[in-house]
């Protein structure tokens, strides 16, 4: 089992370009999320599913929109891209709420808007 | 203003003594925590955890305490490993939702 990936690793991109991240999951799980990690500020949930078709925000989901097709797949999009968005990008899974907070991370996105 | 709280940045301890990490949350209607655990260049992994009706976890080397009434909760590893060496992170979390701490960076010295 792969777990978690996340596609791309690295992005570069201009203020107002725009770009999607993927998160796939090879574990069959129902939730999955979409975190950003700031130094001194720990992981802050963006979006976050809770199954197919299903999304809803998190603490901090402006600029960001997501969608949720295929159990599998969680893919953030950033429309217009803002250097406040510059961050390193987490998408995590879980089987359900029942263990809140037991979730699975990929490897992280790192994204510099400049 | 942060829920959770890890107020050291930083902690270096000597390779078999014991590290002891340090978590404050504000808000009583959490019901579970949890530690973390994340290398550089890698995402997070699920280290240790604990429900609010108990005070007390041990997994192998690692074992977190709860104060419900100080709103406070340690990991404790013993003994310690260069191989623990890593930003370890506090969550808390209540249904759906969890809050992250900022993290304590953990350097253990041969």
């Amino acid at each position: 089992n792969a777990g978690v990936t996340q596609t791309p690793k690295f992005r570069v991109l201009k203020t107002g370009q725009s770009m999607t991240l993927l998160c796939a999951q090879d574990m069959n799980h129902e939730y999955m999320y979409w975190y950003r990690q700031d130094p001194g500020m720990g992981l802050r949930l963006i979006h976050y599913s809770v199954g197919e078709g299903t999304t809803a925000k998190g603490e901090v989901p402006d600029g960001y929109n997501v969608s949720r097709l295929k159990k599998q797949n969680f893919l953030l999009g950033l429309e217009s891209a803002a250097p406040s968005q510059t961050s390193v990008y987490f998408c995590a899974s879980s089987r359900t709420s029942e263990l809140p907070g037991e979730q699975y991370f990929g490897p992280g996105t790192r994204l510099t808007v400049t | 203003d942060q829920q959770v709280k890890q107020n050291s940045p930083s902690l270096s301890v000597q390779e078999g003594r014991i590290s002891i990490l340090n978590c404050d949350y504000t808000n009583s209607m959490f019901d579970y925590f949890l530690w973390y655990k994340k290398y550089p260049a890698e995402g997070p992994t699920f280290l240790i955890s604990i429900s609010s009706i108990k005070d007390k976890n041990e997994d192998g080397r690692f074992t977190v305490f709860l104060n419900k009434s100080a709103k406070h909760l340690s990991l404790h590893i013993v003994p310690s490993q260069p191989g623990d060496s890593a930003v370890y992170f506090c969550a808390a979390s209540r249904y759906d939702k969890v809050i992250f701490g900022p993290g304590t960076s953990l350097s253990v010295i041969p």
